[in-house]
């Protein structure tokens, strides 16, 4: 069974438009994060929530808004996407508290045409 | 801000040899260092990691060093394989994930 799973794997879109990527993690994890990885493999932290609370929110623009139903998924939604917005979404989970080591989705590579 | 600066940006080794990769932090309060790598296409998996309690730990070919009061912490690899040609992410934010820029490791068979 895949630890955590993002879906979908890929996404090609259109300019302009508003689209959801999906993380769903079966460990039981508390911390649950987004990262994104650009072209040049940096990796930056976006959100973290623990037990559903938003606990990091780094300088992202206010079109990327996570949202925590539940401490198993952490969703991203992206209004008016653009092309600077191209790049593999990683979803990450772990143990409550930030010092402890994180498993990540198999990533979610966004393209914007 | 927190930063993390990770050296070498590349790195290439002839099978056998050791591979040291070096990462230097600026958050006192960090007190967590774990190294990720990540192959081609793949997501990043932890393959050790040391807490500030302690200098060094080792698992088989695989080592970490840690030096708080120059803040910087290293990754061993002995007798490298191709295998081990991927890009290896070090973490040294503390209560925020900052990974390094990322290292890219080249094993030549």
């Amino acid at each position: 069974d895949t630890a955590v799973s993002q879906t979908p794997k890929y996404l090609v879109t259109q300019m302009g438009n508003d689209k959801s990527i999906k993380c769903e993690q079966n460990l039981g994890h508390d911390t649950m994060y987004w990262y994104k990885q650009d072209s040049k493999k940096f990796l930056k932290i976006m959100f973290s929530y623990n037990n559903k609370e938003l606990i990091i929110n780094e300088t992202v623009p206010n079109r990327f808004s996570p949202k925590s139903p539940d401490k198993a998924h952490l969703n991203l939604h992206i209004n008016s996407l653009e092309l600077g917005d191209s790049a593999v979404y990683f979803c990450a989970s772990s143990q409550e508290g930030m010092n402890q080591p994180q498993h990540f989705g198999d990533g979610t590579r966004l393209s914007i045409l | 801000g927190e930063n993390v600066e990770q050296h070498p940006s590349t790195l290439s080794v002839q099978e056998g040899d050791s591979a040291v990769i070096k990462c230097t932090y600026s958050d006192s309060a960090s007190n967590y260092f774990p190294w990720y790598k990540q192959e081609l296409g793949k997501r990043p998996q932890l393959i050790i990691d040391i807490r500030s309690n302690v200098g060094e730990k080792k698992d088989q070919r695989i080592a970490v060093t840690l030096n708080k009061t120059a803040k910087h912490f290293s990754l061993h690899i002995t007798e490298t394989q191709p295998e081990d040609s991927a890009v290896y992410f070090c973490d040294g934010g503390g209560f925020k994930t900052i990974f390094g820029a990322g290292t890219r490791l080249f094993v030549k068979a």
